[in-house]
């Protein structure tokens, strides 16, 4: 079956561009999260979804991150206004319900950001 | 606050020869769940266990073991007669035990394994 895609799979930009990032998760997996994996910070949390709200954003690391998710599926990160220090594997995540006797998290491929 | 410590940064071997990563931790909660994910040089984080704290059994999947010591806040991964397949980086993680954020980790730096025929 399909696991979680994320697209596009790397993505350079320059300075100053805002960037739009995709996740698809598994069908039927309600709670969505956002990672980002770099070479100083390790892997970090970002925010997470439960259907189309996040309870939780605290991971995310200024004011020029946002996400949304639509019809409880997709979820997009957005980053304006890009610095260097985005640089950085966006991984996302996806489980089937919130509690942990259903699935543990899958994660994607991840996007690679590389901003010039 | 939540602090995963994996001393470790790399360990090398030769195949057939086993590995122990260790992992250890620090949270405030009664309850938490702990976790480790691989991750080959492919990028994809692998998920390989999810242990309940209140849980001190240990587990054995095939050539793999985890030893859970909660009076050391400790939950080590063993692999037995390394492969080739094995060089990756390995996370250990934690989450509180609760329905809306468990799936909120806390990860460790990581653990580079190099496996050498």
């Amino acid at each position: 079956g399909a696991g979680v895609s994320q697209s596009p799979s790397n993505k350079v930009t320059e300075k100053g561009k805002d960037v739009e990032l995709r996740c698809d998760p598994i069908s039927g997996h309600t709670a969505l999260y956002w990672y980002r994996q770099s070479l100083g910070q390790g892997l970090e949390f970002l925010i997470y979804f439960q259907g189309n709200s996040a309870p939780d954003k605290s991971g995310l690391p200024s004011d020029r991150f946002s996400a949304e998710r639509t019809g409880g599926s997709v979820s997009t990160l957005t980053i304006q206004r890009t610095q260097q220090e985005d640089s950085a594997v966006y991984l996302c995540a996806s489980s089937s319900t919130q509690g942990f006797m259903n699935s543990p998290l899958h994660f994607g491929n991840g996007t690679r950001l590389t901003v010039t | 606050a939540q602090k995963v410590t994996q001393a470790q940064t790399e360990i090398s071997v030769v195949e057939k020869e086993d590995v122990t990563l260790d992992c250890v931790y620090e949270t405030r909660d009664t309850t938490y769940y702990l976790f480790w994910y691989k991750q080959p040089p492919s990028g994809e984080l692998v998920f390989l266990i999810r242990r309940n704290s209140f849980d001190e059994q240990n587990e054995i999947s095939g050539r793999y073991s985890w030893n859970f010591q909660k009076s050391t806040s400790s939950f080590n991964f063993t692999i037995t007669a390394s492969q080739v397949v094995d060089s990756a980086v390995y996370f250990c993680a934690l989450s509180e035990a609760r329905d809306d954020s468990w799936g909120k980790l806390q990860f460790g730096a990581g653990t580079q394994v190099v496996v050498t025929p």
